[in-house]
């Protein structure tokens, strides 16, 4: 199974600064047939599913706020919130779909500072 | 609007057995490869099946509910669903449905609320 490894496993942000979260894989998820990554990144409230933020590593779905941006390739990836807002606050995933099973990171709880 | 309603959730001894349903609705049900996602209380998100769009219906497990579990789809009903056997303590938690965003290998763009499954004597 591909291993994802999340870091950190919480951070602390002030309002309209910048969050930044890794996620590594145990393995390659560039997929050589789009020459795309097998990467997507989740928001999850309290209480709520998670929602699909960005997909091929750095598509953000729609409707997602362009201060959510995802970059990385192979086995290094990275979400970030450019501008923390506070409906920001959040648990968020990383999540593998190259081979299965589709495996997720541990999660990065966010916080205002 | 796409839809996704769980259910058949609730409370079952170890050993038991419990069939988890997911009524699909807003899109063409057939052509979306499908999984089941859950989350024990308090912890992060694991992928337990995936079944393809394709009428073959290739499926996969975690190995954690390998040979215990079976998931499948009635594409007549937009049905998807877990079939849950000798289950164990470690598998109470959230079961969410969720909707593979195009082709087999994509994200997961839509999910339902999930419903509770706990195991407990």
């Amino acid at each position: 199974d591909i291993v994802m490894t999340q870091s950190p496993g919480s951070l602390a942000v002030s309002l309209g600064e910048r969050a930044t979260i890794n996620c590594k894989s145990s393995q390659s998820v560039l997929y050589s047939s789009n020459n795309k990554n097998c990467l997507a990144w989740y928001q999850q409230k309290p209480g709520q599913p998670p929602k699909l933020l960005i997909y091929w590593a750095s598509t953000r779905e729609s409707g997602v706020p362009d201060r959510f941006s995802g970059s990385g390739s192979g086995t290094d990836f990275t979400l970030t919130i450019s501008s923390l807002q506070a409906e920001d606050v959040a648990n968020y995933y990383c999540q593998q779909y190259y081979g299965s099973p589709r495996t997720f990171g541990q999660g990065t709880k966010v916080e205002i500072k | 609007e796409v839809q996704l309603l769980e259910s058949g959730g609730g409370f079952v001894q170890p050993g038991g057995s419990l069939r988890l349903s997911c009524a699909a609705s807003g899109y063409p049900f057939t052509n979306s490869a499908m999984s089941w996602v859950r989350q024990a209380p308090g912890k992060g998100l694991e992928c337990v099946s995936v079944i393809s769009g394709s009428s073959i219906g290739t499926t996969s497990y975690a190995d954690s509910v390998k040979g215990r579990f079976t998931i499948s789809r009635d594409n007549s009903k937009n049905t998807l669903s877990l079939q849950m056997n000798s289950l164990r303590a470690e598998d109470t938690a959230v079961y969410y449905c969720a909707k593979v965003r195009s082709g087999d290998y994509d994200a997961f763009d839509m999910w339902g609320q999930g419903t509770m499954v706990t195991v407990s004597s």
